[in-house]
């Protein structure tokens, strides 16, 4: 148990619509990054936030964004929904101070279906 | 190619037997870490491994990190079923930019 919840823990969206993913920090953690895992891959860095800011950003496009509030949770919203993002999103804190990275505990993920 | 190559893919072992998984980095290593992922799940983090030279172990688990060769190993010794699982390494490479690169996994079986 690493005290990183995500929700919802499945979903299923019609391609073209928009979904918004949910992540609580571990207690005292101020990093979040998001990875997408698609399947028999291994998970793929989208971005991450320091302090409510995006201090990182992997190759995905502008339609991939998010969120960090004040107490640390966030938010991964993805417009415009393709077929091929499909995937497992799985959310990791740390307590790092933005830069080198710290040991990351992962959620359990969501998984999404795209039709 | 792949940043960061993971072999085997998948292995099968009997219960009782000794396994290694290696990860090989086609970048300089600052870090080199080891999760376990069950089907569908989320990452367990096992071991992190800074230092070139470094090895940790945990139960009957041991992770290797040679700086030199940009290359780390896994070893499982006694493997039980429940070692079954993906194993993934994630690096701190050159130009990670605050992300962690991860090898595909290698899937590990154990029989009773």
């Amino acid at each position: 148990e690493t005290g990183v919840t995500q929700s919802p823990t499945h979903l299923i969206k019609t391609r073209g619509q928009q979904v918004t993913l949910r992540c609580s920090s571990q207690s005292g953690h101020n990093t979040v990054s998001w990875y997408q895992q698609a399947l028999g891959q291994g998970p793929q860095f989208i971005f991450q936030y320091y302090r409510e800011e995006e201090n990182g950003r992997g190759n995905f496009p502008p339609r991939f964004s998010g969120l960090q509030f004040p107490n640390y949770s966030s938010e991964l919203n993805v417009n415009a929904l393709e077929l091929n993002d499909s995937a497992l999103y799985l959310c990791a804190s740390s307590s790092g101070t933005g830069g080198a990275i710290e040991k990351l505990f992962f959620g359990s993920g969501t998984q999404l279906s795209v039709l | 190619s792949q940043e960061l190559e993971q072999s085997p893919q998948s292995l099968i072992v009997q219960e009782g037997k000794n396994l290694t998984i290696n990860c090989t980095s086609s970048k300089t290593l600052y870090g080199l870490y080891w999760y376990k992922q069950k089907y569908g799940e989320g990452l367990i983090f096992l071991m992190m491994l800074q230092k070139g030279g470094e090895e940790k172990s945990h139960e009957k688990i041991t992770a290797k990190l040679d700086e030199k060769k940009q290359q780390s190993s896994l070893h499982i010794t006694a493997s039980q079923p429940s070692h079954a699982g993906i194993y993934l390494c994630g690096a701190d490479m050159q130009g990670s930019n605050y992300k962690l690169t991860f090898g595909k996994g290698t899937l590990l079986t154990v029989n009773p």
